[in-house]
């Protein structure tokens, strides 16, 4: 089944505590992408990827980081979260310019 | 600052009716998707419209774009109490790979 997996789904954790949420896809696409969702802000767009080893900032960048060294993978890591961090996570793919396929999302709060 | 926005933000309709909601944005646009979110689940792609396209349907629904005035339009007919959802208008400019999103429009459908 196509799909993106993203964990863990659901994560509590405290401020300064460095943790990764993966994100992996079956799909063979080349970009990926990581939003965040906030009530009455919709989805903002934190990095994504062309390609293996090629990352942007999307609008929202800073306190995140990201990987690329597979197709299959693009961990979002927070190195030190700040409870302003507290959020949904989503993940997503795409093959080219079209739809994007999004993961079921990681409930993160950082106390 | 979000390329889209949607209006209304929120939408109460009875089983039957059409649902009209519409998403403008500021600067010019290769494509405009539009998304469905179950609460808190991952977004659903339902129609990717180009800038040189002015109208495409999928099933019950049908979506516009008026490049002139920045803003599209998503009219979903014959509505479902299934049809309850969050619904976000994506944008794409010449940026390839930042896709931003809007706000969204919450409907809700009663039977």
């Amino acid at each position: 089944e196509a799909q993106v997996t993203q964990n863990p789904r659901y994560l509590i954790t405290v401020t300064g505590k460095k943790l990764t949420v993966t994100c992996s896809q079956n799909m063979n696409h080349e970009y990926m992408s990581w939003y965040r969702q906030d009530p009455g802000l919709g989805l903002r767009q934190i990095y994504y990827s062309m390609n293996v080893e090629v990352t942007d900032k999307g609008d929202v960048p800073e306190g995140y980081k990201v990987s690329r060294k597979e197709k299959r993978n693009f961990p979002l890591i927070l190195e030190s979260p700040s409870p302003n961090q507290t959020s949904l996570y989503f993940c997503a793919s795409r093959k080219g310019t079209g739809e994007l396929f999004f993961g079921e999302g990681s409930r993160l709060t950082v106390l | 600052s979000q390329q889209g926005e949607e209006d209304p933000q929120a939408l109460s309709i009875q089983e039957g009716e059409n649902a009209t909601m519409n998403c403008s944005y500021k600067t010019s646009i290769n494509n405009l998707q539009w998304y469905r979110q179950n609460s808190g689940r991952g977004l659903v792609h339902l129609i990717l419209i180009r800038s040189n396209e002015r109208e495409k349907h999928s099933g019950r629904l049908r979506v516009t774009l008026d490049t002139s005035k920045k803003s599209s339009s998503l009219l979903i007919t014959a509505s479902r109490a299934a049809d309850t959802a969050s619904y976000f208008c994506a944008t794409e400019t010449d940026s390839w790979g930042k896709l931003q999103f809007g706000a969204g429009t919450q409907v809700v459908v009663t039977p």
